[in-house]
């Protein structure tokens, strides 16, 4: 079975700084997907960031980016010029490959990121 | 656009009652899935439905049931609530099977 590590339960960062979370995972599969999801106070689950493991290329979302390291199963967030509204929970997620009909999402057990003013 | 809706957002139970959680998706997604997160742990994934007509275990199923009741409904169903089952629930939709999920906001589910 697959599993997802986040070994940051919390972190802080100040303001317009730069952070950056960490993931890592196992797997036996070549081809899968990993998100990064956001958790504001508010309880919503919003996608952050997703990487294609088939994709040499680290994703990027204005001043959200990942470093994917495949072989290490490493799969971190960082996130430039950190806003007050980036404070929530960050959860990592694996996905297996929809070629086998794995859909599911397996979570990490999440970081809580407090943003200093 | 509602994407993701579930019904209610909080409810208390008392321990030994049945209640139905409902889930609509408006986007003509086929999968749907509902996950519980306890604190300190991620989301776990209870039951998934891969298509209209189709469920399937996940990580969490017992003292669960859920209906595919058609492409646009998920329901989950507590038979006998118990206090192990506190916990917030989300449901969450996906269209082709490259497509990232997409969540409702969730409910806050207390067994007294």
């Amino acid at each position: 079975a697959q599993t997802v590590t986040q070994s940051q339960p919390e972190m802080s960062v100040q303001e317009a700084e730069t952070v950056t979370l960490s993931c890592t995972y196992d797997t036996s599969e070549s081809d899968y997907y990993l998100f990064w999801y956001k958790q504001p106070p508010s309880r919503q689950m919003i996608l952050v960031i997703r990487q294609e493991a088939y994709k040499q290329q680290n994703a990027t979302e204005n001043r959200f980016s990942v470093n994917f390291q495949k072989a290490a199963k490493s799969f971190s967030l960082k996130i430039s010029d950190s806003q007050l509204g980036d404070a929530a929970m960050y959860f990592c997620a694996y996905r297996g490959s929809p070629n086998f009909g794995n859909e599911k999402l397996t979570f990490g057990t999440g970081t809580r990121l407090t943003i200093i003013p | 656009n509602a994407g993701v809706t579930q019904t209610p957002k909080f409810q208390v139970l008392k321990t030994g009652q049945s209640m139905t959680l409902q889930c609509a998706q408006d986007m003509n997604h086929n999968s749907m899935y509902w996950y519980r997160q306890d604190p300190g742990m991620g989301l776990r994934l209870i039951y998934y439905s891969a298509s209209e007509g189709t469920t399937d275990k996940g990580e969490v199923p017992n003292g669960y049931n859920v209906s595919r009741l058609n492409k646009r409904e998920f329901s989950l169903r507590l038979e006998s609530a118990a206090p192990s089952q506190t916990s917030v629930y989300f449901c969450a939709s996906s269209g082709t099977q490259r497509q990232p999920q997409h969540f409702g906001d969730g409910t806050r589910l207390s067994i007294l």
